[in-house]
C-alpha cells in the first residue's frame, strides 16, 4: 500500500499570498488530518476531516482552511500568508477512531 | 481538551546506555496514547500505541512504553539504544471518540558514540 502522500514537498510564498497544499491518504482511509509544526509552537492540529467533512477543528485563525473530495484526498488552503505561517505542514491518514495515524513527509512551507 | 508535556526537551546518552524519555498527560477523557519518532526532514513514524489491555507495549526496535493510569505516564524506555535512535520523540493522546490528536513538545534523543 502506497503511504500518505504530500504535495509539494517545500513551497516558497510572499506574504499576502495565499497557498494550496494537497494531501493524497492511505488508500482505505477516510480521516485527514492536518498539523503545523514549528520550532516555538510544536506540533499543533488544524483540522480533520472524515468523508468530506469537517469534523473537528484546532484553534487556528479563518485564514486556514481545508476540504476533503469524494476520493478522500484533502486539501489545505492558508489565505493571506504571513511569515509566522512558515512551518512543516503534516497530513496524516487514518481508518477510524481506534487506529494509529499514519503521516506525510509534510510540506515545508517558507513565507518570505 | 487532553495536553501532553514531556519532561525533557532534550536527553543525551552514550550509545548502548539506557534511555528513558517521559511523557505525562492530562484528559477529561479517555484516551489512547502514542509515541511518534521523527527524523530530519521526514513526517512523523508510529513507535508505538496503547489502546487497551496490557499497560506495557513494545516496538520491533528495542523500545517499550507503560502506561500509568494513575501516574497519567507513558514513559519511553530502550535498555540500549543505537546512534540510529538519534531522533526527535512526540508523545501523544488521543480521545476515544474523535482524532484530535494532540502531541508533547517533543523530545530530542542524541546518541552518542
Amino acid at each position: 500500500k502506497a503511504g500518505v502522500t504530500q504535495t509539494p514537498r517545500y513551497l516558497i510564498k510572499t506574504r499576502g499570498q495565499q497557498v494550496t497544499l494537497s494531501c493524497s491518504p492511505i488508500s482505505g482511509h477516510r480521516s485527514v488530518s492536518w498539523y503545523q509544526q514549528t520550532p516555538g509552537q510544536g506540533l499543533q492540529f488544524l483540522f480533520e476531516y472524515f468523508s468530506e467533512t469537517q469534523r473537528n477543528k484546532g484553534n487556528f485563525p479563518g485564514r486556514f482552511s481545508g476540504r476533503q473530495f469524494s476520493n478522500s484526498r484533502s486539501e489545505m488552503n492558508v489565505s493571506t500568508l504571513e511569515l509566522g505561517d512558515s512551518a512543516l505542514y503534516l497530513c496524516a491518514s487514518s481508518e477510524q477512531f481506534n487506529t494509529e495515524a499514519f503521516f506525510g513527509q509534510g510540506t515545508r512551507l517558507t513565507v518570505v | 481538551a487532553q495536553s501532553v508535556t514531556q519532561l525533557d526537551s532534550q536527553v543525551p546518552v552514550f550509545e548502548e546506555a539506557p534511555v528513558e524519555l517521559r511523557c505525562n498527560y492530562s484528559s477529561s477523557v479517555s484516551v489512547y496514547l502514542f509515541w511518534y519518532v521523527q527524523y530530519p526532514n521526514q513526517g512523523l513514524q508510529l513507535l508505538l500505541k496503547y489502546l487497551s489491555g496490557s499497560t506495557l507495549v513494545e516496538s520491533i526496535n528495542g523500545f517499550e512504553a507503560e502506561f500509568n493510569k494513575s501516574q497519567t505516564s507513558f514513559h519511553l524506555r530502550k535498555p540500549s539504544v543505537h546512534i540510529s535512535d538519534t531522533a526527535e520523540y512526540f508523545c501523544a493522546v488521543r480521545p476515544y471518540n474523535n482524532n484530535d490528536m494532540r502531541f508533547g513538545a517533543g523530545t530530542r534523543l542524541t546518541v552518542k558514540p
